[in-house]
Order: structure tokens, then C-alpha cells, then sequence
């Protein structure tokens, strides 16, 4: 069975950093592009990051372009989001997801329940 | 803000149909496949339909997709209370170079 877990949430001080982890398993991880997604509680979904499956292709929203990277350790079955420069407004449950593509990001057919960052002086 | 807008509620009786649309533009919806997630309470988006029209392995008939110019529609057939949730439509923009969701669309079912 395909399985996300998602680890690293917490609360940081805008200005500050988190590192999330996505642990994947149940499936060739190497073979398939990987993203995140966030979500305010109670709003609507916004993609953050998209990393093919060899970590070479990679893009961001504009929203985070610049302060958050993206990576993966195809090694360890395990996507990464280095966010620096929090500000408030990254404040949201952030999902990892499987794309159903090598190098494309079309369509994500397999979320890990989340994990919650609150960025708050 | 989202570049894809779609109504942020629609309701039928148990058994009818609803229609979601999803309104983009030639960046993404025009030139680029249509996906649809449904999300229930408290639940991780799950994918329902992918390359537009395609139903994720497991998923009812019920549900379809399509797309005409730089609009999309996801079909709810014979609606039933577990169908109750929040859907959202995407695309890749193509100009942005950043995948896009919709605004999302509340179903209930009366």
C-alpha cells in the first residue's frame, strides 16, 4: 500500500526555518515526480514545489521562490522542503504527494496527511 | 488568488447530478491536462479524475471529467451523502510554470 508521512512541522518565528521530510513507501519512489502542497485550515489548496523523480527538473510557486527548497534522497525513500525566511503567511498543513509522472507534474494520485507549520512572533 | 475559478457551492437531492466548473485560460486549462481531487472533512485531497477525462483506478463511474476551450467540468451522477466535500480542479500553467488549483467547491447533497 502507498504511504506518505509527513514530519518536521511545528511552530518557528518569522525569519526562521523548518526542514519537513516526506517518508514514502509502497511504491518505487525513485520512479515517480514528487510535490508539496499546502493548506490554510479551512481554505483552499496551493501547490508549493515540484521535483522530478531524478531531482534535476524542480519549480516553485512564486510565493515561495527563493526562500523554500525542494529535494529528494531517492536512497532513503524520502522528499524534502527546506523553508528559510518564514513569514506568516506559510502558516498552513503541508502535504507531500506522489505525481502519477516521472517528470510531469499533471496529476498527484497518492497525499500523506499533512504536517502543520505555524510561523507566529 | 488562484488563476482557476470555480463556484464555491453546488447542491442537489440524493440521486441528481451536479455539474462543477472550473474557468482558466489558455496557460493551463487550454493547453494543459485537467485533474479533479475531492477532498472530504478532516481527509487528504484524493485524486478522482487525471488528463482530463481519465477516472483514477477504483473511482465510480458516477464521476467524470471534461473540458471545452479553457473551461473544465467535473459530472457527479447519482449523488449520494458520502459525496459530500470539497472538490478542486487543476492544471500545470504553463506560463506561471507552477501547477494551479481551483478555488474549490463545496458539495452538498440536500
Amino acid at each position: 500500500e502507498m504511504q506518505m508521512v509527513e514530519s518536521g512541522g511545528g511552530a518557528a518565528r518569522p525569519g526562521g526555518s523548518l526542514r519537513l521530510s516526506c517518508a514514502a513507501s509502497g511504491f518505487k519512489f525513485d520512479d515517480y515526480g514528487m510535490i508539496w502542497v499546502r493548506q490554510v485550515p479551512g481554505k483552499g489548496l496551493e501547490w508549493v514545489s515540484g521535483i522530478n523523480w531524478s531531482g534535476v527538473s524542480i519549480a516553485y510557486a512564486d510565493s515561495v521562490k527563493g526562500r523554500f527548497t525542494i529535494y529528494r534522497d531517492n536512497a532513503k525513500n524520502s522528499l524534502y522542503l527546506q523553508m528559510n525566511s518564514l513569514r506568516a503567511e506559510d502558516t498552513a498543513l503541508y502535504h507531500c504527494a506522489r505525481s502519477r509522472y516521472s517528470s510531469s507534474w499533471y496529476a498527484f494520485d497518492s497525499w500523506g496527511q499533512g504536517t502543520l507549520v505555524t510561523v507566529s512572533s | 488568488q488562484s488563476v482557476l475559478t470555480q463556484p464555491p457551492s453546488v447542491s442537489a437531492a440524493p440521486g441528481q447530478k451536479v455539474t462543477i466548473s472550473c474557468s482558466g485560460s489558455s496557460s493551463n486549462i487550454g493547453n494543459n491536462y485537467v485533474s479533479w481531487y475531492q477532498q472530504l472533512p478532516g481527509t487528504a485531497p484524493k485524486l478522482l479524475i487525471y488528463e482530463t477525462s481519465k477516472r483514477l483506478s477504483g473511482i465510480p463511474d458516477r464521476f467524470s471529467g471534461s473540458k471545452s476551450g479553457t473551461s473544465a467540468t467535473l459530472g457527479i451522477t447519482g449523488l449520494q451523502t458520502g459525496d459530500e466535500a470539497d472538490y478542486y480542479c487543476g492544471a500545470w500553467d504553463s506560463s506561471l510554470s507552477a501547477y494551479v488549483f481551483g478555488t474549490g467547491t463545496k458539495v452538498t447533497v440536500l
